[in-house]
């Protein structure tokens, strides 16, 4: 079974600097999505950002950008000019892309952001 | 843009309560997901659907079952709450395909059991 793990708890940040949150990931598959996902203090989970594990080019969004290392099997999110809205929890998420996952994904513990002005 | 609704914000039931918390999207989504969000331990799926009337299990089912009746619908079931499903209940729905996948969340029902 595919596991996710994030040993954050939590982060802190001031505003305008750069923090990065980490991620390790355990699969024995070769096709799958990695993503970050924030969950601001009104509950609405959204999409930050997506890796595809073929492709060897880090995924960026603006002041979102990750690191993936595919053979650590590691995924970090790098935000850049920290804002204030960037406060939140922070998940991270596989799916496996192979077989019959029906969307499934996978998420870790979550992170909190702060961020300090 | 993809609109997932949840029926309550917050919710206080009494042990023994029978529970219903409903869920709809608004963009045609196959997958319709249930998670529980505790702290420290993230989101563990509950039950999920690929298609009207189908379920699937996740990892944490004990305790609950799911319905869809309809494609935009679905439904979780608390038959008899217990103080150990308080928690936080997130919905969520995403279309099926090979790739790209993108899970649409709900906001949120806060759940308390007494």
């Amino acid at each position: 079974a595919q596991t996710v793990t994030q040993s954050q708890p939590e982060m802190s940040v001031q505003e305008a600097e750069t923090v990065t949150l980490s991620c390790t990931y355990d699969t024995s598959e070769s096709d799958y999505y990695l993503f970050w996902y924030k969950q601001p203090p009104s509950r609405q989970m959204i999409l930050v950002i997506r890796q595809e594990a073929y492709k060897q080019q880090n995924a960026t969004e603006n002041r979102f950008s990750v690191n993936f290392q595919k053979a650590a099997k590691s995924f970090s999110l790098k935000i850049s000019d920290s804002q204030l809205g960037d406060a939140a929890m922070y998940f991270c998420a596989y799916y496996n892309a192979g077989g019959t996952s029906y969307g499934k994904l996978t998420f870790g513990q979550g992170t909190i952001l702060t961020v300090h002005p | 843009d993809v609109k997932v609704t949840q029926s309550s914000r917050y919710l206080v039931k009494r042990t023994g309560e029978k529970v219903f918390l409903e869920c709809v999207q608004d963009m045609d989504h196959e997958n319709m997901f249930w998670y529980r969000q505790d702290p420290g331990l993230g989101l563990r799926l509950i039950y999920f659907s690929y298609d009207v009337k189908m379920k699937e299990k996740g990892d944490i089912p004990e305790g609950y079952s799911v319905s869809r009746e309809k494609k935009e619908r679905f439904s979780l079931i608390l038959e008899s709450a217990s103080t150990n499903q308080t928690s936080m209940y997130l919905c969520a729905s995403s279309l099926f395909s090979s790739g790209g996948v993108e899970q649409y969340f709900g906001p949120g029902t806060r759940l308390t059991v007494t």
